[in-house]
């Protein structure tokens, strides 16, 4: 079975400083990796995908996330962020014919 | 504009009344499905479809039901005998099976019951 593990629920930081958002998963067989944004009172948008190939994904909004399959990691990055990136932000892992399974999601606080 | 939407964005309910959510879709999908968010507990899978009249559950089916007649449409309705109904309900769609993992999804409808 896999699961997926969002250490943080909330991460507060200043504008234009950098951002990572964790998330750590289990499992025996290998996955797909996503990254989701919620935006307050929305519904969820795909920011970003791992599904083969270089483990350095790129993403909408300036975010990347980058796959560490000996870790089973798939941690979040965004060099400087922006108050319009205030958001809950999940991770999800497919594997290949199981459904999506989420984290907890983590709140991203960007402060004046 | 292709999307999904939902409706109706807000809706109150008194204890013991059944409630229909609706869910529509102008993107060819195949596969469309609800989910429901809670705070802290992230996405959690009531049904999915994959196809037109046939659905499955999820992993919390338990107190609601849908219906797949249409490509485009896939309403939840939520039973008196749903425990604790107060959520936000999400419906998705996507282009293939469950585990391809890119949905699309719908600004969700905030249910309350008073």
């Amino acid at each position: 079975a896999q699961s997926v593990t969002q250490l943080d629920s909330q991460v507060p930081v200043f504008e234009e400083a950098p951002v990572e958002l964790r998330c750590n998963y289990s499992s025996s067989v290998s996955v797909y990796l996503f990254w989701y944004v919620q935006y307050p009172n929305q519904g969820l948008q795909l920011l970003l995908k791992y599904l083969s190939g270089s483990t350095l994904v790129k993403g909408i909004n300036g975010f990347e996330a980058e796959f560490n399959k000996s870790q089973t990691s798939f941690h979040l990055r965004k060099p400087s962020v922006h108050i319009s990136d205030t958001a809950e932000y999940f991770c999800a892992v497919s594997a290949r014919g199981y459904q999506l399974i989420w984290g907890a999601g983590t709140k991203l606080i960007i402060k004046p | 504009d292709g999307g999904i939407t939902q409706s109706p964005k807000y809706l109150f309910r008194k204890e013991g009344q059944n409630v229909t959510l609706s869910c529509e879709q102008n993107l060819n999908h195949d596969a469309m499905y609800w989910y429901r968010q809670d705070p802290g507990q992230g996405l959690r899978l009531i049904y999915y479809s994959q196809i037109v009249n046939d659905f499955q559950k999820g992993d919390i089916a338990e107190g609601y039901s849908v219906s797949r007649e249409k490509k485009e449409s896939f309403p939840l309705t939520v039973t008196s005998a749903q425990k604790n109904p107060t959520a936000f309900y999400l419906c998705a769609s996507s282009t293939g099976t469950v585990n391809t993992g890119e949905l699309f999804f719908g600004e969700g409808s905030r249910l309350t019951v008073l």
